[in-house]
């Protein structure tokens, strides 16, 4: 069973809409989540980073962690045609990534946002 | 704003040559690491290291090595390079508990 379980899509939705991006994970020690976005031919970007369990906003995105259900979720609101990249979900059980177990990567959501 | 730097985007080299990529960060990181990326399989951590002349192993080690002589800079070694080391490699480097941070990758094509 793989670790971090990401659906790589494509996932195409209307200028506008709310999207949502979704990660399960089956190790129960990881504590630390994050989600990067990569535009073609770039490196990941880091946009949300939480710890454990909870909430997080950002401007038009919001992260959520349930630990109990081992689910991650990123929710774009009012969605823009620049939001179309890869969203790539990463975890860890060590100091924000850089124990020994490093970070563990979905293999990301390719996101389409149509004008 | 953190800012790592890959020294090159793009390189061409041919298999059994000796490759050498090399990373650069600017904000006093202790930590940096060197994942590749390839379609369908996602990133994959090769080597991190914690401080200088610190190296540890990742998922995927074999092939290469690192070198780490001054913080701000690490550095990937293929020591034989092979075509199945075609791939995107990307540098990272973090702060303690701090998220990493990625550069731009560099496309490295073995021929």
């Amino acid at each position: 069973q793989k670790e971090v379980e990401q659906d790589p899509g494509p996932l195409s939705v209307p200028e506008g809409a709310i999207v949502s991006l979704n990660c399960t994970y089956s190790n129960s020690a990881f504590q630390y989540f994050m989600w990067y976005r990569q535009y073609s031919r770039k490196g990941p970007e880091l946009l949300m980073y939480t710890y454990s369990s909870g909430n997080k906003e950002d401007g038009r995105f919001t992260a959520q962690v349930d630990k109990s259900s081992k689910y991650i979720s990123l929710f774009i609101r009012d969605s823009q045609p620049s939001d179309s990249a890869t969203y790539l979900c990463a975890m860890s059980a060590g100091w924000g990534g850089g124990g020994a177990d490093g970070l563990t990567f979905g293999k990301g959501t390719h996101l389409i946002i149509q004008p | 704003d953190v800012k790592v730097t890959q020294s090159s985007r793009y390189l061409v080299k041919r298999t059994g040559e000796k490759v050498f990529l090399e990373c650069v960060q600017d904000m006093d990181h202790e930590n940096m690491f060197w994942y590749r990326q390839d379609p369908g399989l996602g990133l994959r951590l090769i080597y991190f290291s914690y401080d200088v002349k610190m190296k540890e192993k990742g998922d995927i080690p074999e092939g290469y090595s690192v070198s780490r002589e001054k913080k701000e800079r690490f550095s990937l070694i293929l020591e034989s390079a092979s075509t199945n080391q075609t791939s995107m490699y990307l540098c990272a480097s973090s702060f303690g508990n701090q998220p990493q941070h990625f550069g731009d990758g560099t496309r490295l094509s073995i021929l």
